[in-house]
């Protein structure tokens, strides 16, 4: 099956850029997201990025994607504390029947240290 | 975006017992979806909740464990049959409309004792 790898953890400075990586193996993605998960609550939608795009920008958040090498990353300008949790990276592939389903990675976990 | 309410938020129950979960939309949308996320885990789809008919499982979900329903297009249900420690996990409602987004519930935490 399709898959989709982040690194596990990532550690900043407060004020600092964060930069978290995934990578995805399937060639037929039309959309790839990124989602916070705070301790003890649901998924937030951060942004997405529709796959014929190479960048994306929101306040603080920018998106760059990499469909060559299947590489997506999501930079966190100015990290804040309110910024630790767990980013989920995911993708939305086009497979007729299951083109809604989205495919996870593990997630990374961000702390921002003061 | 979509508003989803998801109850309970969190519980705690007795192994063999069965406990349903809800999932209500502030709007209609075309797909509902329920996911498993295990402890310190990624998110993983047990089924799509089509409404009007059985929901589609992904390959390890059953419907006798899992069975769900979906009456209309704003509400589901998913239900955790004959429950064993191995259950516990958060349970998420996820929804997708017209549009590229995936919105989720805040989902439930279930604890089997």
């Amino acid at each position: 099956g399709e898959d989709v790898e982040q690194s596990l953890f990532l550690s900043v400075r407060e004020g600092d850029s964060s930069v978290i990586n995934c990578t995805y193996t399937d060639s037929s993605s039309t959309y790839l997201y990124w989602y916070k998960q705070e301790p003890g609550a649901g998924l937030q939608l951060l942004t997405y990025i529709f796959s014929n795009m190479d960048m994306k920008q929101d306040q603080r958040l920018t998106v760059l994607l990499n469909k060559k090498d299947k590489h997506l990353s999501l930079r966190i300008a100015d990290t804040q504390t309110g910024d630790s949790a767990i980013y989920f990276c995911a993708e939305k592939g086009d497979s007729g029947a299951g083109s809604y389903q989205l495919t996870f990675g593990k997630g990374t976990k961000l702390s921002v240290i003061p | 975006s979509a508003v989803i309410s998801q109850k309970p938020s969190r519980d705690i129950c007795q192994r063999g017992t069965s406990l349903t979960i809800q999932c209500q939309v502030d709007s209609q949308v075309t797909m509902m979806f329920w996911y498993r996320q295990q402890p310190g885990q990624s998110l993983t789809l047990i089924a799509t909740a089509n409404q009007g008919s059985e929901a589609t499982y992904e390959s390890g979900f059953v419907i006798d464990k899992f069975p769900i329903s979906r009456p209309n297009l704003t509400f589901s249900t998913l239900t955790v049959s004959n429950m064993s420690p191995e259950d516990s996990s958060i349970y998420l409602c996820s929804v997708q409309g017209s549009g590229p987004e995936a919105f989720f519930g805040q989902g439930t935490r279930l604890t089997v004792v």
